[in-house]
């Protein structure tokens, strides 16, 4: 079955890159995202990449996609004391369903 | 509301004794989810609606759990007998138009934390 791997836990200095690291197994992944989850609160949605993509950028994110590892990360530049969170991978494929990873805890030192 | 809610927050409970949780969609949202989060796992997906069906129901860990849709809107999540190992949050989320779109967005709501003792 599809399964998404990620590492559990990141930790970095403020104004450093985060990268976060995700890999999945189901080839005919149409769609990966990353979600965001704060303490608290739901998850929210970051960014996404259609599978024929190798990068996207948006502001301080930038998603790289290696379709032929399977291999998905999430580069957020000049990381923030309040990027602290759970950030979750995700992918879409024929199922129709979002298959989720085990999520990777960022944490942000001043 | 803005976003999707859901109710109670919280919910501990006796094993044994049957819950309900309660998810608030968008409105306007004819496709809702909803998903369970273990204490340091990633979300299962459990089952989803299109408008008041559930096409698949294959997520649904037993048959202890069922779910319903009403009138395309509010959806409750029924739990019985609660064992221990149902203790999780349970997310549910909600998009505009068909869980088959995948970019269609899912907004999540806060979740409820459930606790069997």
């Amino acid at each position: 079955g599809e399964d998404v791997e990620q590492s559990l836990f990141l930790s970095v200095r403020e104004g450093d890159s985060s990268v976060i690291n995700c890999t999945y197994t189901d080839s005919s992944s149409t769609y990966l995202y990353w979600y965001k989850q704060e303490p608290g609160a739901g998850l929210q949605l970051l960014t996404y990449i259609f599978s024929n993509m190798d990068m996207k950028q948006d502001q301080r994110l930038t998603v790289l996609l290696n379709k032929k590892d399977k291999h998905l990360s999430l580069r957020i530049a000049d990381t923030q004391t309040g990027d602290s969170a759970i950030y979750f991978c995700a992918e879409w494929g024929n199922t129709g369903k979002l298959i989720f990873g085990q999520g990777t805890t960022l944490q942000v030192k001043p | 509301g803005a976003g999707v809610s859901q109710s109670p927050s919280n919910k501990v409970t006796e094993k044994g004794k049957d819950v309900e949780l309660r998810c608030d969609p968008i409105s306007g949202h004819t496709a809702l989810y909803w998903y369970r989060q273990r204490l340091g796992q990633g979300l299962e997906f459990l089952i989803y609606f299109q408008g008041n069906s559930a096409p698949d129901k294959s997520g649904l860990p037993s048959d202890r759990f069922s779910a319903e849709r009403t009138g395309g809107s509010v959806s409750t999540l029924t739990i019985q007998r609660t064992q221990q190992e149902d203790s999780a949050v349970y997310l549910c989320a909600s998009s505009l138009v068909s869980v088959l779109a995948g970019t269609d967005t899912q907004y999540f709501g806060p979740g409820t934390r459930l606790t069997v003792l």
